[in-house]
């Protein structure tokens, strides 16, 4: 049964790093992108990027690059979304999803929750 | 970058109607186009992918169509379980953008 499990709720303060994770399993993680999207309370989904844990080959939404850092550690079958600088914008929910052969989101992690106040 | 419009932004149906959520592309995706379905406090759910693929465990009163920019989801009769958010995403190419989402109530 593919599985991704992700790490749990974050209450953070402005200018805090975060590192928040992404955890495959039933599935050949190397063999398949993961990507992460946004959901800001009461919004709508957003894409934030993908990576190919094989290579790590990333690829992010223009509205995201430079904001975080997509990464994985193919050893431990584990994606990463991080932040060096948190803002209080970036209080969300934060899912990881499977990407298909086909590029669609076939399987999701049940999201992390990320509060950031001061 | 492409963008992915839906409409409407919300709706409120009856049970039985059938229910239609337009999606369009600034340009052309052939069938890279899939539909997503949210309920309220969970997780997104796929239900269709390649614009009219339903996927496995998906109820069949579910359907997708459409090619290059316009596609549309039909619910062909509403049921209570369908009240969620749905979105379309593009996946032909980074960036594998969504819809803004079409809210769904019960009438």
């Amino acid at each position: 049964e593919v599985q991704l499990v992700q790490s749990g709720a974050e209450v953070k303060k402005p200018g805090e790093s975060l590192k928040i994770s992404c955890k495959g399993s039933g599935y050949s993680f190397t063999s398949y992108w993961i990507g992460w999207v946004r959901q800001m309370p009461g919004k709508g989904l957003e894409w934030m990027g993908i990576i190919y844990p094989g290579d790590s080959d990333t690829r992010y939404s223009p509205s995201f690059q430079g904001q975080v850092t997509i990464s994985a550690d193919k050893s431990i079958s584990t994606a990463y979304l991080q932040w060096s600088s948190l803002k209080a914008s970036d209080t969300a929910m934060y899912y990881c999803a499977r990407l298909s052969s086909g590029w669609y989101l076939d399987y999701w992690g049940q999201g992390t929750l990320v509060t950031v106040s001061s | 970058d492409i963008q992915m419009t839906q409409s409407p932004s919300s709706l409120s149906a009856s049970v039985g109607d059938r229910v239609t959520i337009t999606c369009r592309a600034s340009q052309g995706i052939s069938n890279y186009l899939a539909w997503y379905q949210q309920k309220p406090g969970k997780v997104p759910k796929l239900l269709i992918y390649a614009a009219s693929t339903l996927q496995s465990g998906v109820p069949s009163r579910f359907s997708g169509s459409g090619s290059g920019t316009d596609f549309t989801l039909t619910i062909s009769s509403l049921q209570p379980e369908d009240v969620a958010t749905y979105y379309c995403q593009k996946y032909n190419s980074a960036p594998l953008t969504f819809g803004q989402g079409t809210r769904l109530e019960i009438k």
